[in-house]
């Protein structure tokens, strides 16, 4: 069965601190996805990366970068420079080849960014 | 383009009663995916659809149906409504369904009294 573990319940930080949300997954397949979306207070979810198991280079995306290592099995998040706007939950998900549109989600992370 | 639209965007209903949510997908969009996220938890998979086929079905019980139309819009039915179906029910849309992104509407806030 997959898995998805986001330990951080609430990280709160001050403006232009870096924060780095943690992400740890469970599955017996060898080929799988893993997400990160943003769910700001208006509700709606929001897709910000996508990543294969096939492909463990970092990606940076301007302050947001993604560090996946498959030995630990974890895919964490990092928001460098934090700015008010990040105040959102983010959640990591898991989707396992062939499984159409079941994505396994974690409990997410609340960050708190204060002025 | 138009995102993923959802209607109602709330909705408050009694026990016993049943109710239907709508989706509409991106256009170009073929799959449609249905979950549920009750308060300070992740999303919960209910169903998916692609080419008006079920695709996947979570671990929920048969008071949850879905369809999916000729134009890929769906519609979640949930019959029988408890109070734990109290939730934003989330519809997803994505152009094949396998493992794409999915891109998600604002949800429905569903209230049971």
């Amino acid at each position: 069965a997959q898995k998805v573990t986001q330990a951080q319940t609430e990280i709160s930080v001050v403006e232009k601190e870096d924060v780095t949300l943690d992400c740890v997954y469970e599955t017996r397949d060898t080929t799988y996805y893993l997400f990160w979306y943003k769910q700001p207070p208006s509700g709606e979810l929001v897709f910000l990366i996508r990543r294969n198991s096939f492909d463990e280079q970092n990606e940076i995306s301007g302050r947001y970068s993604w560090n996946f290592q498959k030995s630990t099995s974890s895919f964490n998040f990092t928001i460098t420079a934090s700015q008010v706007v990040d105040s959102a939950v983010y959640f990591c998900a898991l989707s396992e080849e062939g499984s159409w549109g079941k994505f396994q989600f974690g409990a997410g992370t609340q960050v708190v960014v204060t002025p | 383009d138009a995102g993923v639209t959802q209607s109602p965007t709330h909705l408050i209903k009694t026990r016993g009663q049943h109710v239907t949510l709508r989706c509409s997908p991106i256009s170009g969009h073929k799959s449609v995916s249905w979950y549920q996220q009750v308060l300070g938890q992740g999303p919960q998979f209910i169903f998916q659809y692609y080419e008006k086929e079920e695709r996947g079905r979570g671990n929920f019980p048969d008071r949850f149906s879905a369809r999916q139309f000729p134009n890929y819009s769906s519609e979640l039915n949930v019959n029988a409504l408890l109070l734990g179906d109290s939730a934003l029910y989330l519809c997803a849309s994505s152009r094949d369904g396998n493992n794409q992104p999915q891109h998600f509407g604002d949800g429905t806030r569903l209230s049971i009294l």
